[in-house]
């Protein structure tokens, strides 16, 4: 089963607005990653976040990690029309099984202009 | 630099028929993965090779094979296809150190 949970499923935001999703998981991670699916596409990897770490940045991208409550957030701020996609979450487990990553269900971001 | 690509881009089957979906990537990857993604559903793991001459089983392996054929190719072979495999499937490749992986652009398959 999918160790991933985000929250929201969906949101529908205004162009300019700020964007937070947020991501729940279960077991002891190496790592936490959150990936960007625009409509008909492959994910694309947007941000890495290691287990000792509790924020990081990447141009309008902040990503949270708070591992003592197995949780993760993802913040676009003056989020941008071209900002529609789908978010997810994946997490790398502590225990390295052939690199295997697993993926929350996807946060559905609409940006209105 | 292609990254990874998957063919077909588009199939549809008849139920009972058989197919391959082939992969490949150009970035020296050792690991490779096949999800599918269906509605609602996020990205499951059908099976991954950890490095060229092994595979494993994923989340949701029935129903599929799979066959690393060299270090740059990983394909997935559906023998009786069935309504239920009616999904998007998604190659990738990475496991390195991060384990930050790379997705195709995916085969969009409807079994009727």
């Amino acid at each position: 089963s999918q160790q991933g949970e985000e929250d929201p499923q969906a949101l529908s935001i205004q162009e300019g607005e700020n964007a937070t999703m947020n991501c729940s998981y279960k077991t002891s991670i190496n790592n936490l990653q959150w990936y960007r699916q625009n409509s008909g596409r492959g994910l694309v990897h947007l941000i890495l976040i290691r287990s000792n770490e509790r924020e990081k940045h990447s141009g309008r991208l902040r990503v949270t990690l708070d591992t003592s409550k197995k949780s993760s957030s993802l913040l676009i701020t003056a989020s941008r029309a071209a900002d529609t996609a789908s978010y997810f979450c994946a997490t790398a487990p502590y225990y390295n099984q052939g690199g295997k990553l697993i993926f929350g269900q996807g946060t559905e971001l609409s940006v209105k202009p | 630099n292609a990254g990874v690509t998957q063919t077909p881009k588009f199939q549809v089957l008849k139920t009972g028929q058989s197919m391959t979906l082939q992969c490949a990537q150009d970035m020296n990857h050792n690991s490779m993965y096949w999800y599918r993604q269906d509605p609602g559903m996020g990205l499951r793991l059908i099976y991954y090779s950890a490095s060229e001459g092994t595979t494993d089983k994923g989340e949701v392996p029935n129903g599929y094979n799979v066959s690393r054929l060299n270090k740059r190719e990983f394909s997935l072979r559906l023998e009786s296809a069935a309504p239920s495999q009616t999904s998007v499937y998604f190659c990738a490749s990475g496991g390195g150190q991060t384990r930050e992986q790379y997705f195709g652009p995916g085969t969009r398959l409807t079994v009727t």
